[in-house]
């Protein structure tokens, strides 16, 4: 079975501050693909960032980006100029290919970090 | 695009009770999925489907059931509510043919169960 550890269950930054939030995960896959999700107060899902195993590039998206280190088997979240809008909980979550000998991945998740950004 | 929706927002149920929750995407995805979510847990997934008739059991399938007669439908059924089962409930649903793209949530359903 994977699993996706988040050792910080609660984070807080100042505004215009850069924040690190730390993911783990266990697998013996080769090819993989890992995501961040937000969840603000509203309760909605909403992709922060994804990377896939195979490209040794970090991603980017804007204030958003990773660190991956693949053979320690980390993938934290930097946020930076932290805006009080990015005050939720954050979940990391990890997806083989195929499972079941479906080609549909499953996605599993951490149990997430809440991030508050004050004034 | 409505996307992913979920119906109700917000149910209680008495011990016993059955009741369904409804999710229908109009994106034409192949792959849908229900997660609950609890304090400290994380997601966790309940059911999944690949495609129309075709279903399987995730990491917590007990006390659920659920069909996928349609592409655009998969609700998930509670037969006789439990205390247990009081969580937030998420639909979420992904292209059949790319496996690496992310998924699309609803916007929750949050189960209390007395």
């Amino acid at each position: 079975a994977q699993t996706v550890t988040q050792s910080q269950p609660e984070m807080s930054v100042q505004e215009a501050e850069t924040v690190t939030l730390s993911c783990t995960y266990d697998t013996s896959e080769s090819n993989y693909y890992l995501f961040w999700y937000k969840q603000p107060p509203s309760r909605q899902m909403i992709l922060v960032i994804r990377q896939e195993a195979y490209k040794q590039q970090n991603a980017t998206e804007n204030r958003f980006s990773v660190n991956f280190q693949k053979a320690a088997k980390s993938f934290s979240l930097k946020i930076s100029d932290s805006q009080l809008g990015d005050t939720a909980m954050y979940f990391c979550a990890f997806m083989k290919p195929a499972d079941r000998g479906s080609t549909l991945g499953r996605l599993y998740f951490g149990r997430g970090t809440q991030l508050t950004v004050w004034p | 695009n409505a996307g992913v929706t979920q119906t109700p927002k917000f149910q209680v149920l008495k011990t016993g009770q059955s009741m369904t929750l409804q999710c229908a995407q109009d994106m034409n995805h192949e792959y849908m999925s229900w997660y609950r979510q609890d304090p400290g847990m994380g997601l966790r997934l309940i059911h999944y489907s690949v495609g129309a008739g075709i279903t399987d059991q995730g990491e917590v399938p007990n006390g659920y059931n659920v069909s996928r007669s349609t592409t655009e439908d998969f609700p998930l059924r509670l037969l006789s509510a439990a205390p247990s089962q009081t969580s937030v409930y998420f639909c979420a649903s992904r292209p059949g043919d790319r496996y690496n793209s992310p998924l699309h949530f609803g916007n929750g359903t949050r189960l209390t169960v007395t």
